[in-house]
Formats: structure tokens, sequence, C-alpha cells
């Protein structure tokens, strides 16, 4: 079976604080994808990272940064220095081997000034 | 450039009455994907298209719901009779299609479906 768990449903943190959004995920695929998209209030979702599972490299993209660790199945999502406007939904995804793009139930963020 | 883009952005209809949702793709891309997202859950897949045919139709809940594609470009979302359950936002996403469905899906902002 395919799942993706974001077993953080709700998150509330102060301006500045770092906070790390949990995904753990279940395949049997070697081959998969693994994704985080951000929904604002607005509610477009807007793609923010892919990683293939040959690549366990660690990501940093400015205040983001992305854990992916093969051994626990798990990708999980930090933001540094957070701010008001990262207040969001936040989607983990899983994109296996047929094509199918597999939502974790969201984790919404509120980031309190 | 242009990015996804669907219409209407909001609908409200009656239950019974037929609503269609407009779907067009960033430029060029060949794969097209819908989903619905109930209130405060996650997306859940309807249907695929690869140019203009679906292989895989797997997540249409009922024979109330259709989908069709033409030109390689728009896609139009079909539900027939509304019932308040079909009230959701309605995403649509496309993907470049160069590896068929593993490309990554960039979505449009949605169409909110109320069902009265």
């Amino acid at each position: 079976a395919q799942k993706v768990t974001q077993a953080q449903t709700e998150i509330s943190v102060v301006e500045k604080e770092d906070v790390t959004l949990d995904c753990v995920y279940e395949t049997r695929d070697t081959t998969y994808y693994l994704f985080w998209y951000k929904q604002p209030p607005s509610g477009e979702l807007v793609f923010l990272i892919r990683r293939n599972s040959f690549d366990e490299q660690n990501e940093i993209s400015g205040r983001y940064s992305w854990n992916f660790q093969k051994s626990t199945s798990s990708f999980n999502f930090t933001i540094t220095a957070s701010q008001v406007v990262d207040s969001a939904v936040y989607f983990c995804a899983l994109l296996n081997q047929g094509g199918k793009l597999i939502f974790g139930q969201g984790t919404e963020l509120s980031v309190k000034p | 450039g242009a990015g996804v883009s669907q219409s209407p952005s909001n609908k409200v209809t009656e239950k019974g009455k037929d609503v269609e949702l407009r779907c067009d793709p960033i430029s060029g891309h060949t794969a097209l994907y819908w989903y619905r997202q109930r209130l405060g859950q996650g997306l859940e897949f309807l249907i695929y298209f690869q140019g203009n045919s679906a292989p895989d139709k797997s997540g249409l809940p009922s024979d109330r719901f259709s989908a069709e594609r033409t030109g390689e470009s728009v896609s139009t979302l079909t539900i027939q009779r509304t019932q308040q359950e079909d009230s959701a936002v309605y995403l649509c996403a496309s993907s470049s299609g160069v590896r068929g469905r593993t490309d990554t899906q960039y979505f449009g902002p949605g169409t909110r479906l109320t069902v009265l």
C-alpha cells in the first residue's frame, strides 16, 4: 500500500521560531518521488521541492530545508526563523512508479507575530 | 509565464443542477490532472489526461462525473445532477508529460464548488 502520513494536523509557532513538519511515507516501489507543496489561504498549491528515492542528500533553500531519510521513510521539512507569511497548509506527497500522486492530510502551520 | 488557470473561481449551484469547471494548463504541458479537496482534507485524484485521452479515470467517484480535454489544452470537468456531497474545491494540475506521469505537477488556484 502507498500512504503518506502527516501526523501533525496543526502547529502554531511565534515568528522567528524554527518549526519542523513531519512526513512519513509507505511504498514498496524502489523508485519513487517525494514532494512538498504549500497551500496558502488563497488556495493554490505551490510546489516547493521534489526529491527522488535515489538522492538522500538534504537540501536547503533559503529558510527552508528538507531531511530525507530512507531508513525511516521520512521526508521532513524545516522552516528556520519562521515568518507570518509562512502560515499555510503544507502537504507532503508521494509519486509512485505508476504515476499516482498520493497526498498526506496536510499540516496547518500558523505563525503568529 | 502563465501558470495553470481555472474558472470559475467560485461556483454556487442548487442540488440537481449540472456544473462545468474549466482548466487551462501551462502552455506546452501534455499531462493534465483533476483533483478534489474536501474541506480540511488532502487531495483526492479524479482523472489523468495525456494529450486528449484519459488513460486513468479511476478516481471519478460516480458516473455523474465526466471530463474531457480538447486540443491538448483546455479541460472541462462536468458534474451532472450535483449533490451536496460534491461541495469541495476542485483543483487542476498540469505537467510536461515528458516522463509520463512522473513529472512534477503544477496546480491551479482551484474552483470552490458549493452545492446548496
